[in-house]
């Protein structure tokens, strides 16, 4: 089974502080993703990455940027956390390619609270 | 025009139910076409996906999809309150990007 770790299931910060929440998967996948999700506005893909040192702009980044210096590890990093980055931010998965074959794995997402 | 619309619910049913969940979208380009499951506390899970027009089945699950009405459904029979869940709805666009609806919350009473 595909499994996507998320290093923290809880994080309190205060404003200002620069935050990283960190991602790894097991499965050799080429594409990882991270979004957030609020009640009422739903998943949002924040940055994207289909290889290493490779990142591509989703929907809602800025405030935010990313790093993938290895394979299976896709960091997301909030500059200067603000109170409006209070989320749920998920990370995914999935094997290189377009189509239903190659679906997204999600982790079980990190809950984080800007002060 | 929001790309992805679905109805947020919360859809109550008792146990037994045949549940439908829906969503509809404005883009021709999305061709295909996923539904995912939502505990609460928890990560989206995979549950069903298709490409063509039609019906999948899948157990309990039947996913429907009309392109021509950009149109998709979900099926469930036999309600269980295991079932209780957010469902959503997700169309793929390029590099396997995902264009998610708000999710529809399914409670099933035993």
């Amino acid at each position: 089974d595909v499994k996507v770790t998320q290093s923290s299931r809880y994080l309190v910060k205060r404003t200002g502080e620069k935050v990283f929440l960190e991602c790894v998967q097991d499965m050799d996948h080429e594409n990882m993703f991270w979004y957030r999700q609020d009640p009422g506005l739903g998943l949002r893909l924040i940055y994207f990455s289909y290889d290493v040192k490779m990142k591509e702009k989703g929907d809602i980044p800025e405030g935010y940027s990313v790093s993938r210096e290895k394979k299976e590890r896709f960091s997301l990093i909030l500059e200067s956390a603000s109170t409006n980055q209070t989320s749920m931010y998920l990370c995914a998965s999935s094997l290189f390619g377009t189509g239903s074959n190659q679906p997204q794995h999600f982790g079980d997402g990190t809950r984080l609270s800007i002060l | 025009q929001k790309e992805v619309e679905q109805d947020p619910g919360p859809l109550s049913v008792p146990e037994g139910a045949i549940v439908s969940l829906n969503c509809t979208y404005s883009n021709s380009a999305f061709q295909y076409f996923m539904w995912y499951r939502q505990y609460s506390r928890k990560g989206p899970e995979l549950l069903m996906y298709t490409y063509s027009s039609g019906n999948k089945e899948d157990g309990r699950f039947t996913a429907q999809v009309d392109k021509s009405s950009k149109y998709i459904s979900l099926f469930i029979r036999d309600s269980q309150p295991s079932d209780s869940a957010t469902y959503l709805c997700a169309l793929e666009g390029g590099y396997s990007t995902l264009t998610f609806g708000k999710g529809t919350m399914l409670l099933v009473s035993p």
